[in-house]
């Protein structure tokens, strides 16, 4: 398996609180990105990167902001949590355009 | 908009029954092809992918695709499946720029 590793696999939080999810992978792989997975949606892209400081938003990105400050690390950042917010996300690399993606364990956010 | 397509949302099988999950996509140009599976509670793998050249791809644990170009098509085929095939199948496609997109998913029921 790729060496991608997501923090935290599980949180719980309040409404309103930030939360700081981080996705750290080993391969040096250019392009990185951050989905949603909800019964009856799918994958859903929230915001990706293909290099150090650029990134750009995917088709659910409000509420939602990144960072990638070096080639290893891509933070997705909840600024205020909502319940609707509730979900599993995953982290996923990939080396080139044409290349498959491959998919960190996910993280499993409950927010009440 | 360029949008992937699956059919089938569930689909209950007894071991040993043949598998053929649908999948067609809305793009008119070159396109990188893929399936994925997500056994439960896990992260998604790649299954196969289609870049070019024999439009018959086989893939791990079994499993093969066929690209047919003039149906927009890229569906999942399995001669006899077995109960460890149970987990959602996702189809997926590329077109050469920063994003792929997915299909919303088909959840396979193998009955032992």
């Amino acid at each position: 398996d790729a060496g991608i590793t997501q923090s935290p696999r599980h949180k719980v939080t309040e409404t309103g609180t930030p939360v700081t999810l981080r996705c750290h992978q080993t391969e040096n792989h250019r392009y990185m990105y951050w989905y949603r997975q909800d019964p009856g949606h799918g994958l859903r892209l929230i915001h990706y990167s293909y290099g150090v400081k650029d990134t750009d938003k995917g088709e659910v990105s409000d509420g939602y902001s990144v960072s990638r400050s070096k080639t290893e690390d891509f933070l997705l950042t909840l600024e205020s949590a909502t319940s609707s917010q509730t979900s599993v996300y995953f982290c996923a690399i990939r080396a080139q355009g044409n290349q498959p993606q491959h998919f960190g364990d996910g993280t499993r956010l409950s927010i009440l | 908009a360029q949008s992937v397509s699956q059919h089938n949302h569930h689909v209950i099988l007894s071991e040993a029954a043949s598998l053929e999950l649908g999948c067609n996509y809305s793009y008119g140009g070159t396109v990188n092809l893929f399936w994925y599976v997500q056994y439960p509670g896990q992260h998604l793998q790649l299954l196969l992918k289609y870049f070019s050249g024999d439009p018959l791809v086989k893939g791990i644990k079994g499993f093969e695709a066929e690209f047919i170009k003039s149906k927009f098509s890229f569906n999942l085929r399995k001669p006899s499946v077995q109960w460890s095939d149970t987990a959602e199948y996702f189809c997926a496609v590329g077109t050469g720029g920063f994003k792929t997109i997915f299909g919303a998913g088909t959840r396979l029921f193998v009955k032992a």
